[in-house]
């Protein structure tokens, strides 16, 4: 268990919906991350937070919005769901901004778009 | 640009036996890190081992060692004593220090052990 819990583990829904994703980080870790995986992309990292500032910004597109609370969990939003968006999503966190520790992955929300 | 490159998409070891799956990189950064992380069929992402650009001796985590050539951006990931439950997909990764801490994820490879 990496300590990094992520809600839920599975969502179906419908083209033009909109769902929210939310992760709570290990204890103690102020960086949270958000990575998209899919089989004709790969791991494609999103966006960053640290201790509730966004710090960098990947792959991310316009329909799609992160947030990290004063309690360090985080939540991503995706709206107007297209069918290209099913995926599995990852939160990751880490103690730091940047640097050798670790990133440590949640389970994953595996997100279906019908 | 930064990139790291997994040239085997699949793999087969014998049980007990070791494996070595390749990873190279690419950055022009002298400050890094390589990650290697193992995703079982159950979907999570399990990190095994770092290596930091300038750490002298190469990484050891129990079975899993990372073979470090900086001279040619190599980072192979060798697992000693092949067992079934190794069996998975693993992502070899890159950090760069300077950045914001976002790691960079090879294509990965699907490692089958046979019985």
């Amino acid at each position: 268990d990496s300590g990094v819990t992520q809600t839920p583990k599975h969502l179906i829904t419908a083209t033009g919906q909109r769902v929210t994703l939310r992760c709570s980080p290990r204890s103690g870790d102020l960086s949270v991350y958000w990575y998209q995986q899919s089989l004709d992309q790969g791991l494609q990292f999103l966006i960053q937070y640290y201790n509730g500032e966004e710090r960098a910004k990947g792959n991310i597109l316009e329909r799609f919005s992160a947030q990290q609370f004063p309690d360090l969990h985080s939540e991503l939003n995706l709206s107007s769901l297209e069918l290209g968006d099913s995926a599995l999503y990852f939160c990751a966190s880490s103690d730091q901004t940047g640097g050798g520790e670790k990133l440590f992955f949640g389970s994953g929300t595996q997100l279906s778009v019908l | 640009a930064q990139k790291i490159t997994q040239t085997q998409p699949g793999m087969f070891v014998q049980e007990k036996e070791a494996v070595t799956l390749d990873c190279t990189y690419d950055t022009s950064d002298p400050s890094y890190g390589l990650f290697w992380y193992k995703q079982p069929s159950s979907g999570e992402m399990i990190f095994l081992i770092y290596q930091g650009s300038y750490d002298q001796q190469n990484a050891t985590e129990g079975r899993y060692s990372l073979n470090f050539q900086k001279a040619r951006k190599s980072a192979n990931l060798v697992i000693s004593a092949s067992q079934l439950g190794d069996s998975a997909m693993y992502f070899c990764a890159m950090r760069l220090v300077s950045n914001t801490g976002k790691l960079i994820f090879g294509q990965g490879t699907t490692l089958q052990v046979k019985p």
